[in-house]
């Protein structure tokens, strides 16, 4: 286990429609990383934020939305859903800064189906 | 731009067999090197890493050495178990980045262990 927590971990949606993916950081991490993994693009980076700021983009689109709470929780909300955003998501967390090397910790992915 | 490719599987292996998946990257600078391994329905887990030329990572029996000159990272392990059997992903973090934690993956190599 380790100590991020994602929910839902299945969602089912129609195209068109609005999600919100959440995720729980270990304790004391301040950094959340959003990744999506499809079979078609791989693991790509989506967005980080650090202690409730954005701190760097990826390939995350326009449609695609974050951000992180006061408590450290983040949301990753995904709107005008089509077919090609069927994937799943992985939220990481670390401890530190951009500029300290540590390790990612993942938690298990949100499925995402849209139909 | 960045760019992480490995050797596509699945890969078949017996229990003891010797195991190597192949690693090559490009980009700018002098990035750290990762690789990542993801067991079925869990998230990715670090599995060794080595931040600058001729670093060699290891863990759990699992060897990589950071070669600059031929910009590769093979992963290597002497005596694979049933229990390694998983998806294993290769990855840079680039130095010039805006964040160490946006890492670029391979398309990532499924390694099946028989007994």
């Amino acid at each position: 286990d380790s100590g991020v927590t994602q929910t839902p971990k299945h969602l089912i949606t129609a195209t068109g429609q609005r999600v919100t993916l959440r995720c729980s950081p270990r304790s004391g991490d301040l950094s959340v990383y959003w990744y999506q993994q499809s079979l078609d693009q791989g693991l790509q980076f989506l967005i980080q934020y650090y202690n409730g700021e954005e701190r760097a983009k990826g390939n995350i689109l326009e449609r695609f939305s974050a951000q992180q709470f006061p408590d450290l929780h983040s949301e990753l909300n995904l709107s005008s859903l089509e077919l090609g955003d069927s994937a799943l998501y992985f939220c990481a967390s670390a401890p530190g800064t951009a500029t300290t090397n540590e390790k990612l910790f993942f938690g298990s992915g949100t499925q995402l189906s849209v139909l | 731009g960045n760019s992480v490719t490995q050797m596509e599987g699945p890969v078949t292996l017996s229990e003891e067999a010797f195991l190597t998946i192949n690693c090559t990257y490009t980009a700018t600078g002098y990035p750290s090197l990762f690789w990542y391994v993801q067991y079925p329905g869990e998230g990715l887990q670090l599995l060794l890493k080595a931040t600058k030329a001729d670093d060699k990572g290891s863990n759990k029996g699992f060897e990589a050495t950071y070669r600059k000159e031929t910009t590769s990272f093979h992963l290597e392990k002497g005596s694979v178990q049933v229990s390694d059997s998983a998806v294993y992903f290769c990855a840079l973090s680039d130095e010039v980045s805006d964040s160490w934690g946006k890492l670029q993956f391979g398309a990532g190599t499924q390694v099946v262990v028989t007994p």
